[in-house]
């Protein structure tokens, strides 16, 4: 497809239990991004990464949240031992490489996917 | 300390008038500032950007001020629409690989 795609689309656990979410950014991005958004609240950052490398992980809350991308496409983010404050919904972003003669306009901006609806109980 | 804010939770315009969006930035670093909407059950959809060399950019009913000194941007829908209702959220990076840095949101709603 010609977006960013994230599976699954919602995803309910119980609390102490693993989860996996995964994003497939939009071919040819270079830099992939997870966020996520609580309720009422604003998106909030976790990582950033470049190609295959996290060159920010500043944003991710706890060392029960990993990150990796393989291949320079797919990321998967996994959260062990889910807790209930985990429940949000997790959103994918990329955005494309810089340079190559685009306008800044279009490679700055970041295209999102829809997004993983989480709920830990 | 947010960086990025959205004073008013909530916005309520008739159809076909002006909808104003705000938003207000701290950090002196940002220099890109981004316009997304995002309806419920989705992702949040690009909508118009400024750079921090330019203080006017317009697409179609769609343009973003941005006032430096002020640290201050504006979204100025017209005419407005009910398939604009939505919420919005304000944007910021700095230059290099940096993540945005996004408001807590503004839910317009245009009323037919």
């Amino acid at each position: 497809g010609a977006g960013v795609s994230q599976s699954p689309s919602n995803k309910v656990t119980e609390k102490g239990k693993d989860v996996e979410l995964r994003c497939d950014p939009i071919s040819g991005h270079t830099a992939l991004y997870w966020y996520r958004q609580s309720l009422g609240q604003g998106l909030e950052f976790l990582i950033y990464f470049q190609g295959n490398s996290a060159p920010d992980k500043s944003g991710l809350p706890s060392d029960r949240f990993s990150a990796e991308r393989t291949g320079g496409s797919v990321s998967t983010l996994t959260i062990q031992r889910t807790q209930q404050e985990d429940s949000a919904v997790y959103l994918c972003a990329s955005r494309h490489k810089r340079g190559g003669g685009l306008t800044n306009d279009f490679k700055e901006t970041q295209y999102f996917g829809p997004g993983t609806r989480l709920l830990v109980l | 300390d947010q960086q990025v804010k959205q004073n008013s939770p909530s916005l309520s315009v008739q159809e076909g008038r002006i909808s104003i969006l705000n938003c207000d930035y701290t950090n002196s670093m940002f220099d890109y500032f981004l316009w997304y909407k995002k309806y419920p059950a989705e992702g949040p959809t690009f909508l118009i950007s400024i750079s921090s060399i330019k203080d006017k950019n317009e697409d179609g009913r769609f343009t973003v001020f941005l006032n430096k000194s002020a640290k201050h941007l504006s979204l100025h829908i017209v005419p407005s629409q009910p398939g604009d209702s939505a919420v919005y959220f304000c944007a910021a990076s700095s230059s290099g690989n940096t993540p945005l840095v996004f408001g807590k949101g503004t839910r317009l709603s245009v009323i037919a």
